[in-house]
């Protein structure tokens, strides 16, 4: 799978918006991005996925570059709640089903 | 509905010892994924269930780590021997269906385990 990087670590205050930025250069045509959260000591959580145009669901919207090099994962007002690791993987459509997660960012929510 | 659900959530063991830490996956869902997060390692795939083909083992560590899946639904993940650096935590997650990309995967909490 194609390689991300992300920010280490982040912070925003509550009811603000956050945009998450992902670096994915050397994505294929056939990559999908996902994005997955992490809550303090729970499992991951599905957050989003898209492939080219820009995704909205209850929880964020993701926002790709017309490039596909790079995404935004976008929390329109974050809560105290928000406060996890984010990690941007890709997903190759003919590649394994694990997810292969890099460090993530961070994301501190200020009240 | 009942999420993925994991037992025990904490294990602490000696060096030497073997543990087995059970994953139930959410009813109907036909992967079934073991992951482990290590401090300062990440989440990494360790092995992958789906129905009735043969695992993808190919994140294993070492031939200590063996894992079950018995009737298509509960798994079973086994360290024989433990070692120190075998203290993570032991994530599982389930899907349905598998076979597309954008599945998305349910985790459980994880088992905590120290090896002392």
């Amino acid at each position: 799978d194609a390689k991300t990087t992300q920010p280490n670590s982040m912070e925003s205050n509550e009811e603000e918006p956050v945009h998450l930025p992902c670096n994915h250069s050397t994505i294929s045509g056939t990559d999908y991005i996902h994005w997955y959260r992490q809550l303090p000591s729970q499992g991951p959580e599905y957050v989003i996925h898209g492939l080219t145009s820009n995704v909205n669901n209850r929880m964020a919207s993701l926002a790709i570059a017309e490039d596909r090099k790079s995404s935004t994962l976008i929390l329109h007002r974050a809560t105290l709640r928000d406060a996890a690791v984010y990690y941007c993987i890709l997903r190759d459509v003919g590649g394994a089903q694990k997810l292969v997660f890099g460090q993530g960012t961070r994301l501190t929510i200020n009240p | 509905g009942a999420g993925v659900s994991q037992s025990p959530s904490n294990k602490v063991t000696e060096k030497g010892k073997d543990v087995e830490l059970r994953c139930d996956p959410i009813s109907g869902h036909t992967a079934l994924y073991w992951y482990r997060q290590s401090l300062g390692q990440g989440l990494e795939f360790l092995i992958y269930f789906q129905g009735n083909s043969a695992p993808d083992k190919s994140g294993l560590p070492s031939d200590r780590f063996s894992a079950e899946r018995t009737g298509g639904s509960v798994s079973t993940l086994t360290i024989q021997r433990t070692q120190q650096e075998d203290s993570a935590v032991y994530l599982c997650a389930s899907t349905y269906p598998s076979t597309s990309v954008w599945e998305t995967q349910y985790f459980g909490p994880g088992t905590r385990l120290l090896v002392l």
